[in-house]
Protein backbone atom coordinates (compact mmCIF):
# COMPACT_ATOMS: atom_id res chain seq x y z
CA UNK A 1 0.00 0.00 0.00
CA UNK A 2 1.67 3.30 -1.51
CA UNK A 3 2.21 5.64 1.70
CA UNK A 4 0.60 9.31 1.07
CA UNK A 5 1.10 12.42 2.54
CA UNK A 6 -1.33 15.15 2.32
CA UNK A 7 -1.47 18.34 4.63
CA UNK A 8 -2.84 18.14 7.83
CA UNK A 9 -5.29 20.80 7.46
CA UNK A 10 -6.09 23.99 4.93
CA UNK A 11 -8.30 27.37 5.45
CA UNK A 12 -10.13 28.84 2.35
CA UNK A 13 -12.97 31.36 1.67
CA UNK A 14 -16.10 30.97 0.14
CA UNK A 15 -16.19 31.06 -3.66
CA UNK A 16 -11.99 30.60 -3.94
CA UNK A 17 -10.09 27.50 -5.57
CA UNK A 18 -8.97 25.49 -3.30
CA UNK A 19 -6.00 23.30 -4.50
CA UNK A 20 -5.12 19.96 -1.97
CA UNK A 21 -1.68 18.32 -3.06
CA UNK A 22 -0.99 14.50 -1.75
CA UNK A 23 2.63 12.91 -2.27
CA UNK A 24 2.97 9.32 -2.92
CA UNK A 25 6.77 8.66 -3.81
CA UNK A 26 6.34 4.97 -3.74
CA UNK A 27 3.14 4.80 -5.78
CA UNK A 28 3.18 1.46 -7.97
CA UNK A 29 2.83 1.05 -12.15
CA UNK A 30 -1.05 -0.52 -11.72
CA UNK A 31 -2.18 2.21 -8.72
CA UNK A 32 -4.92 4.85 -8.78
CA UNK A 33 -5.09 7.81 -6.83
CA UNK A 34 -8.57 8.18 -5.75
CA UNK A 35 -9.84 10.95 -3.27
CA UNK A 36 -12.90 10.78 -0.66
CA UNK A 37 -14.35 13.40 1.23
CA UNK A 38 -16.14 13.17 4.69
CA UNK A 39 -18.11 14.47 6.96
CA UNK A 40 -18.42 14.05 10.34
CA UNK A 41 -20.51 10.95 11.72
CA UNK A 42 -20.90 9.83 7.42
CA UNK A 43 -19.57 7.94 5.39
CA UNK A 44 -17.12 8.89 2.74
CA UNK A 45 -17.99 9.96 -0.49
CA UNK A 46 -15.83 9.48 -3.84
CA UNK A 47 -15.19 12.06 -5.35
CA UNK A 48 -12.58 12.06 -8.58
CA UNK A 49 -10.29 8.91 -9.30
CA UNK A 50 -7.53 9.02 -11.82
CA UNK A 51 -4.58 7.42 -13.24
CA UNK A 52 -2.53 10.27 -15.14
CA UNK A 53 -2.83 13.35 -16.69
CA UNK A 54 -6.23 15.23 -15.51
CA UNK A 55 -9.37 14.23 -14.41
CA UNK A 56 -12.32 16.58 -14.53
CA UNK A 57 -15.68 16.03 -13.17
CA UNK A 58 -18.56 18.09 -12.05
CA UNK A 59 -17.22 18.66 -8.71
CA UNK A 60 -13.48 18.42 -9.31
CA UNK A 61 -10.58 18.21 -10.88
CA UNK A 62 -7.39 15.82 -10.08
CA UNK A 63 -3.96 16.46 -11.89
CA UNK A 64 -1.43 14.01 -11.72
CA UNK A 65 1.85 14.81 -13.26
CA UNK A 66 3.95 12.30 -15.44
CA UNK A 67 5.50 11.21 -13.15
CA UNK A 68 2.61 10.00 -10.68
CA UNK A 69 4.46 10.77 -6.75
CA UNK A 70 1.77 13.87 -6.36
CA UNK A 71 -1.23 14.70 -7.29
CA UNK A 72 -3.72 17.70 -6.89
CA UNK A 73 -7.02 17.63 -6.26
CA UNK A 74 -8.72 21.26 -7.25
CA UNK A 75 -12.07 22.33 -6.09
CA UNK A 76 -13.28 25.42 -7.77
CA UNK A 77 -15.46 27.76 -5.90
CA UNK A 78 -15.70 26.38 -2.38
CA UNK A 79 -18.87 27.10 -0.51
CA UNK A 80 -19.26 26.45 3.61
CA UNK A 81 -20.50 22.99 2.31
CA UNK A 82 -17.19 21.94 1.41
CA UNK A 83 -15.68 21.84 5.27
CA UNK A 84 -15.15 18.50 5.43
CA UNK A 85 -12.25 16.07 5.61
CA UNK A 86 -10.32 14.95 1.98
CA UNK A 87 -8.79 11.75 1.82
CA UNK A 88 -6.52 10.80 -0.83
CA UNK A 89 -6.29 7.05 -1.49
CA UNK A 90 -3.09 5.34 -3.50
CA UNK A 91 -3.79 1.73 -4.69
CA UNK A 92 -6.69 -0.43 -6.11
CA UNK A 93 -5.53 -1.35 -9.18
CA UNK A 94 -7.07 -3.72 -10.95
CA UNK A 95 -4.89 -7.00 -10.04
CA UNK A 96 -5.49 -6.04 -6.77
CA UNK A 97 -9.64 -7.06 -6.52
CA UNK A 98 -11.79 -5.97 -3.59
CA UNK A 99 -9.36 -3.70 -2.06
CA UNK A 100 -10.54 -2.28 0.74
CA UNK A 101 -9.96 1.22 1.75
CA UNK A 102 -7.94 2.45 4.03
CA UNK A 103 -7.41 6.16 5.29
CA UNK A 104 -5.03 8.29 6.45
CA UNK A 105 -5.38 11.25 8.50
CA UNK A 106 -6.61 13.48 5.73
CA UNK A 107 -6.60 16.94 5.04
CA UNK A 108 -9.65 19.17 7.21
CA UNK A 109 -10.56 21.94 4.96
CA UNK A 110 -12.32 24.91 6.66
CA UNK A 111 -14.32 26.91 4.45
CA UNK A 112 -15.55 30.39 6.15
CA UNK A 113 -17.54 33.33 4.58
CA UNK B 1 -29.92 7.01 -9.46
CA UNK B 2 -30.63 5.99 -5.83
CA UNK B 3 -27.43 5.11 -4.26
CA UNK B 4 -26.50 2.51 -1.57
CA UNK B 5 -29.08 2.02 1.00
CA UNK B 6 -29.06 0.59 4.56
CA UNK B 7 -31.57 -0.25 7.36
CA UNK B 8 -32.12 0.52 10.03
CA UNK B 9 -30.39 4.08 10.83
CA UNK B 10 -30.40 3.22 14.39
CA UNK B 11 -30.00 0.28 16.16
CA UNK B 12 -29.93 -0.60 19.68
CA UNK B 13 -29.27 -3.69 21.55
CA UNK B 14 -28.12 -5.04 25.22
CA UNK B 15 -24.70 -7.07 25.33
CA UNK B 16 -25.40 -10.74 24.42
CA UNK B 17 -27.54 -10.23 21.40
CA UNK B 18 -27.86 -10.31 17.48
CA UNK B 19 -27.95 -7.41 15.17
CA UNK B 20 -28.78 -7.88 11.49
CA UNK B 21 -28.08 -5.07 9.39
CA UNK B 22 -28.99 -4.99 5.80
CA UNK B 23 -27.54 -2.95 2.61
CA UNK B 24 -28.73 -2.41 -0.40
CA UNK B 25 -26.08 -1.31 -3.05
CA UNK B 26 -26.68 0.78 -6.15
CA UNK B 27 -28.25 -1.16 -9.02
CA UNK B 28 -25.84 -2.86 -11.39
CA UNK B 29 -23.55 -2.82 -9.02
CA UNK B 30 -22.71 -6.15 -7.55
CA UNK B 31 -19.84 -5.90 -5.00
CA UNK B 32 -20.49 -5.01 -1.33
CA UNK B 33 -18.05 -4.01 1.39
CA UNK B 34 -18.75 -3.75 5.10
CA UNK B 35 -16.66 -1.26 6.86
CA UNK B 36 -16.95 -0.55 11.04
CA UNK B 37 -16.02 2.97 12.30
CA UNK B 38 -16.24 3.54 16.13
CA UNK B 39 -16.21 6.66 17.11
CA UNK B 40 -12.79 8.92 16.86
CA UNK B 41 -11.34 6.14 14.95
CA UNK B 42 -11.11 5.17 10.92
CA UNK B 43 -12.78 2.59 8.86
CA UNK B 44 -12.29 -0.77 9.28
CA UNK B 45 -12.67 -3.43 6.75
CA UNK B 46 -14.73 -6.42 7.71
CA UNK B 47 -15.99 -8.30 4.71
CA UNK B 48 -16.26 -7.95 0.82
CA UNK B 49 -19.19 -9.64 -1.28
CA UNK B 50 -18.72 -10.13 -4.84
CA UNK B 51 -21.32 -11.94 -6.80
CA UNK B 52 -23.09 -13.42 -4.03
CA UNK B 53 -19.61 -15.20 -2.46
CA UNK B 54 -17.36 -13.49 0.34
CA UNK B 55 -14.13 -12.81 -1.09
CA UNK B 56 -12.30 -11.59 2.11
CA UNK B 57 -12.59 -10.48 5.15
CA UNK B 58 -11.13 -8.07 7.80
CA UNK B 59 -9.33 -9.02 11.42
CA UNK B 60 -12.98 -9.63 13.10
CA UNK B 61 -14.05 -12.67 15.54
CA UNK B 62 -16.04 -15.20 13.71
CA UNK B 63 -19.60 -13.74 15.45
CA UNK B 64 -19.14 -10.60 12.25
CA UNK B 65 -20.57 -12.29 9.66
CA UNK B 66 -22.89 -11.78 6.36
CA UNK B 67 -24.10 -12.80 3.07
CA UNK B 68 -25.04 -11.35 -0.12
CA UNK B 69 -28.44 -12.24 -1.82
CA UNK B 70 -29.15 -12.83 -5.58
CA UNK B 71 -30.19 -9.37 -5.61
CA UNK B 72 -26.74 -8.53 -4.38
CA UNK B 73 -28.14 -7.07 -1.50
CA UNK B 74 -26.14 -7.80 2.03
CA UNK B 75 -26.72 -8.47 5.46
CA UNK B 76 -24.19 -8.24 8.32
CA UNK B 77 -24.89 -10.11 11.24
CA UNK B 78 -23.07 -9.51 14.72
CA UNK B 79 -23.55 -12.41 17.31
CA UNK B 80 -22.80 -12.16 20.76
CA UNK B 81 -22.71 -8.39 20.75
CA UNK B 82 -20.27 -7.04 23.43
CA UNK B 83 -19.88 -2.90 24.13
CA UNK B 84 -16.92 -2.58 21.66
CA UNK B 85 -19.06 -3.06 18.79
CA UNK B 86 -21.05 0.09 19.51
CA UNK B 87 -20.22 1.77 16.02
CA UNK B 88 -21.07 3.19 12.41
CA UNK B 89 -21.34 0.42 10.24
CA UNK B 90 -20.71 1.16 6.56
CA UNK B 91 -21.99 -0.79 4.02
CA UNK B 92 -20.23 0.50 0.05
CA UNK B 93 -21.02 -0.69 -3.50
CA UNK B 94 -18.31 -0.82 -6.16
CA UNK B 95 -19.63 -1.14 -9.97
CA UNK B 96 -18.69 -3.83 -12.21
CA UNK B 97 -15.81 -3.33 -14.95
CA UNK B 98 -14.29 -0.55 -13.27
CA UNK B 99 -10.36 0.32 -13.46
CA UNK B 100 -9.97 0.42 -10.15
CA UNK B 101 -11.94 -1.04 -6.63
CA UNK B 102 -10.88 2.30 -5.14
CA UNK B 103 -14.46 3.57 -6.25
CA UNK B 104 -16.75 2.78 -3.70
CA UNK B 105 -19.77 4.10 -3.03
CA UNK B 106 -21.11 4.40 0.38
CA UNK B 107 -24.29 4.38 1.98
CA UNK B 108 -25.45 6.77 4.97
CA UNK B 109 -24.84 4.03 7.68
CA UNK B 110 -26.12 1.96 10.84
CA UNK B 111 -25.28 3.58 13.89
CA UNK B 112 -25.29 1.04 16.32
CA UNK B 113 -25.38 1.15 20.33
CA UNK B 114 -24.67 -1.91 22.06
CA UNK B 115 -25.86 -1.06 26.08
Amino acid sequence: LAKTTQPISMDSYEGQEVNITCSHNNIATNDYITWYQQFPSQGPRFIIQGYKTKVTNEVASLFIPADRKSSTLSLPRVSLSDTAVYYCLVGGGVTGGGNKLTFGTGTQLKVEL
Amino acid sequence: EAGVTQSPTHLIKTRGQQATLRCSPISGHTSVYWYQQALGLGLQFLLWYDEGEERNRGNFPPRFSGRQFPNYSSELNVNALELEDSALYLCASHPPGTQSSYEQYFGPGTRLTVT
